[in-house]
This record gives structure tokens, sequence and C-alpha cells, in this order.
């Protein structure tokens, strides 16, 4: 059973940029989750994907953007970069069967730095 | 929304116990978790309790509930240098929300 996985590991980009960030979902499971955690802060649900639709959104601008795949594979693209954009993005995948949803488990995070 | 409030740091000695203590604000919260993050990786859960249990055990760690006065705690017993992180209490409603973090340091 693989993990959960995420690309790149470290990513720069300059204020105004677009940048599209990868996650590999557990083996098994339909459900992925989007997270930002700024340093010293507690991760921040952005939204949830469940079979290629969004399910759940946080209190986050429309520039933050996601995909889901038929692999259940997720992107999560961020448009017009701003310096508080620099955080490190966490993805979690859980199985959500019947409505009911089960434990999220967390890729390494893809630490994205804003200049 | 939901508010989860944790105290920001705790040192203890090695091979004491450590008590790492969360507060949430929404009672509809079904499930509640300890996740553990090392310095520059990912969030490792630990362990959760649902919310009609008072108590979960597992090995060296203990999770006790309140719903009355919705506080949660996690009890590591024998601290090891290893336990050396930051730990996040999460609970559950619609989505996750966590809390700010406790770091524990280990004292040799």
């Amino acid at each position: 059973e693989t993990g959960v996985t995420q690309s790149p590991t470290h990513l720069i980009k300059t204020r105004g940029q677009q940048v599209t960030l990868r996650c590999s979902s557990q083996s098994g499971h339909n459900t992925v989750s989007w997270y930002q955690q700024a340093l010293g802060q507690g991760p921040q649900f952005i939204f949830q994907y469940y079979r290629e639709e969004e399910n759940g959104r946080g209190n986050f601008p429309p520039r933050f953007s996601g995909l889901q795949f038929p692999n259940y594979s997720s992107e999560l693209n961020v448009n017009a970069l701003e310096l508080d954009d620099s955080a490190l993005y966490l993805c979690a995948s859980s199985l959500e069967t019947g409505g009911v949803k089960d434990t999220q488990y967390f890729g390494p995070g893809t630490r994205l730095t804003v200049l | 929304g939901e508010d989860v409030e944790q105290s920001l740091f705790l040192s203890v000695r090695e091979g004491d116990s450590s008590v790492i203590n969360c507060t949430y604000t929404d009672s509809s919260s079904t499930y509640l978790y300890w996740y553990k993050q090392e310095p520059g990786a990912g969030l490792q859960l630990l362990t959760y309790i649902f919310s009609n249990m008072d108590m979960k055990q597992d090995q060296r760690l203990t999770v006790l509930l309140n719903k009355k006065d919705k506080h949660l705690s996690l009890r590591i017993a024998d601290t090891q240098t290893g336990d050396s992180a930051i730990y996040f209490c999460a609970v559950d409603y619609e989505k996750l929300t966590f809390g700010t973090g406790t770091r524990l340091t280990i004292i040799p």
C-alpha cells in the first residue's frame, strides 16, 4: 500500500505567477483535501474533492482552484501568487463510503516560497 | 466556525509523561485527532477518538475526551527524545479544523 505523495517538494515563484501542485492519493482512497500551513500555524482547510467534484471549501479566494482526476490524484492551482501564499501545502487522502468519511492521511507537503 | 486552541510550548524531562491539551468549540465533532509533525515534514496521524468515547489507549498514548468541557488531551508515557515534535489537535465536523500546535521539547 503506497502512501500519499506530493510533488514538487520545494518550489520558488515570484509574485503574480501561477503554480500547480500535485498529489497522489493513498491506494484505495477516493477523497482528497488540500491544506495551507503558514509558518508557525496549524493547517488551514482549502478545499476537498470527492469523485472529481469540489466537496467543501474553506475561506480561500477563487484564485485557489483544484482538480481531481479519475485515478483520484489531484492538483492545486494558485493564480496571481501573493507573498502571503508562501506556506507548506499539504494534501490528505481518505476514503468516503456512503457519506461516511474515514481518517485523513497526509502527504509530506510542498514548500512554496513566493518572492 | 470551529475554533481549536492549544498551548504553544511544553517541555518535559526524558522518561516523564507529557500531557498536551486542546479545547474546541463545536460539540458536533464526530472524530477528534492527534497528529505529529516533525521539522520539515508532513503530518503523521498518531491516534484519534470517536466523540462517544471518553478514553482511548494505544501503547504509550492515552487520549482523554471531556465532551462537557470540550477538552481533549494526549498523554505520552515515558517520553523519549524521538517524541520531540509539534503536536496538532484536530476536530472533524464537516472539515478538519486544526489547533495552532504544541511544540514538545524533551529535556535530557
